[in-house]
């Protein structure tokens, strides 16, 4: 079956434009949620959705926001991009919302770069 | 609050060695689950196996093996006869019902030299 797809793959943006990425998790999975990655703050996680739902949300500014979609599809966005956005945007879906016991599938990632 | 320390920060063998990944986590839930991913330079996590706090039984499949250990707190992997395909950065993860998310560790880069 298909794995976690996400897109675009890369992106490049200027300070202060928004971006949105998209997640289409594995068919079947409900549970959605997203991680950045940096070189200084290594996998940090953001929020998750279930159900169109946000169910949890890391420590994050109220630039970054997403949203489920009734097939299980998310998007996030960052509005008004800063330099230290660019990261490696990572999308995990899991079969239920306790993704411990179920497992988590990473998709590729979209790497975002705001110069 | 949930903790994964990976000490190690970069770790070099030569191929076919054996090289075992350190992994020490903390929680205060008695259910949690532990997991270890690959990153290659691709930057995909790939899944590599997930313990719940109940299972201390290592587990050995094919060239990885894994050692659980609750008293330490510990969650080693190791590769038997290292190969160059092997070489990636591998992630330590930890979950539990308090923090309903997946806590990593910083990672360490393993190079496997032909």
């Amino acid at each position: 079956k298909a794995g976690v797809t996400q897109t675009p793959r890369y992106l490049i943006k200027t300070r202060g434009q928004q971006v949105t990425l998209s997640c289409s998790p594995i068919s079947g999975h409900r549970s959605v949620s997203w991680y950045q990655q940096t070189p200084g703050q290594g996998l940090q996680f953001l929020f998750e959705y279930f159900s169109e739902t946000q169910r949890n949300k890391g420590n994050f500014p109220g630039r970054f926001s997403g949203r489920q979609f009734s097939n299980s599809r998310s998007e996030m966005n960052v509005s008004t991009l800063e330099l230290g956005d660019s990261a490696l945007y990572l999308c995990a879906s899991s079969l239920a919302l306790t993704g411990g016991s179920y497992g988590y599938t990473f998709g590729s990632g979209t790497r975002l770069t705001v110069v | 609050a949930q903790k994964v320390t990976q000490a190690q920060t970069e770790i070099s063998v030569v191929e076919k060695e054996d090289v075992t990944l350190d992994c020490v986590y903390e929680t205060r839930d008695t259910t949690y689950y532990l997991f270890w991913y690959k990153q290659p330079p691709s930057g995909e996590l790939v899944f590599l196996i997930r313990r719940n706090s109940f299972d201390e039984q290592n587990e050995i499949s094919g060239r990885y093996s894994w050692n659980f250990q609750k008293s330490t707190s510990s969650f080693n992997f190791t590769i038997t006869a290292s190969q160059v395909v092997d070489s990636a950065v591998y992630f330590c993860a930890l979950f539990s019902g308090s923090a309903r998310q997946l806590t990593f560790g910083s990672g360490t880069q393993l190079t496997v030299l032909p």
